[in-house]
């Protein structure tokens, strides 16, 4: 059988301190962005949407940054929390005209209290 | 608003039993989406309705499983017959499109997470 996992990237990180997660996209046609968040055991979370028109929209200690000319998405949680231990997720729409999103692989973020 | 409700929440079945996932997806809504989610491929679109209509079933790993949508407020996805290699974490999701703004943020529900023995 398959052993081989998916090998996700993982940000640890200090409670109190802010933390980054990136993600690249491939299509340049893609005019909306998600970022999703999922605890072990709980299906995805919306946390913040962005559109192409704009390159910086703020949540609730979260940011995220969208920059077309390199295909790249971040987001910022200020003041990270044990509970933002999680998989984080990005999403886009590359399909105009209907509601499909395509997934990134994910980000494992460990918040050490 | 109790967001979007699967079940059942966790399955055991041997292989070879048919197995049937249900969904009820956000009222309002009109896209619904069926994902499987696993350690080796991640999270995987298997199909997509909206207004009830399958779009893309191009997903669907094979003849094994299939998925309807006799309502608006109600969608399934069956595996029959069932096999080890088919366990996993399903979810569902819905999204809509309003008439003054589009909005593709899809909700998910919180999965129904299937072992295939």
């Amino acid at each position: 059988g398959e052993s081989v996992g998916l090998h996700l990237p993982t940000l640890s990180v200090q409670e109190g301190d802010n933390s980054i997660i990136n993600c690249a996209y491939s299509n340049s046609a893609s005019d909306y962005f998600i970022w999703y968040k999922q605890e072990s055991g709980k299906g995805p979370q919306f946390i913040i949407d962005i559109r192409s028109n704009m390159d910086k929209r703020q949540g609730q200690r979260v940011t995220v940054l969208l920059n077309k000319t390199v295909k790249h998405l971040s987001l910022q949680i200020a003041a990270t929390q044990p509970g933002d231990s999680a998989v984080y997720f990005c999403a886009e729409n590359r399909w105009r005209g209907n509601n499909r999103l395509a997934f990134g692989k994910g980000n494992q973020v460990v918040v050490i209290p | 608003d109790a967001g979007v409700i699967q079940s059942p929440r966790h399955e055991v079945t041997e292989m070879g039993q048919e197995v049937t996932l249900r969904c009820k997806p956000i009222s309002g809504h009109d896209y619904l989406f069926w994902y499987r989610q696993t350690m080796m491929r991640g999270l995987e679109l298997l199909i997509y309705f909206n207004n009830n209509v399958p779009i893309d079933d191009s997903g669907m790993p094979e003849d094994r499983f299939s998925a309807k949508m006799p309502n608006a407020s109600f969608s399934t996805l069956k595996i029959q017959p069932s096999e080890p290699r088919d366990s996993a974490v399903y979810f569902c999701a819905s999204s809509f499109i309003s008439s003054r703004e589009v909005r593709e943020t899809q909700y998910f529900g919180p999965g129904t997470r299937l072992l295939v023995l």
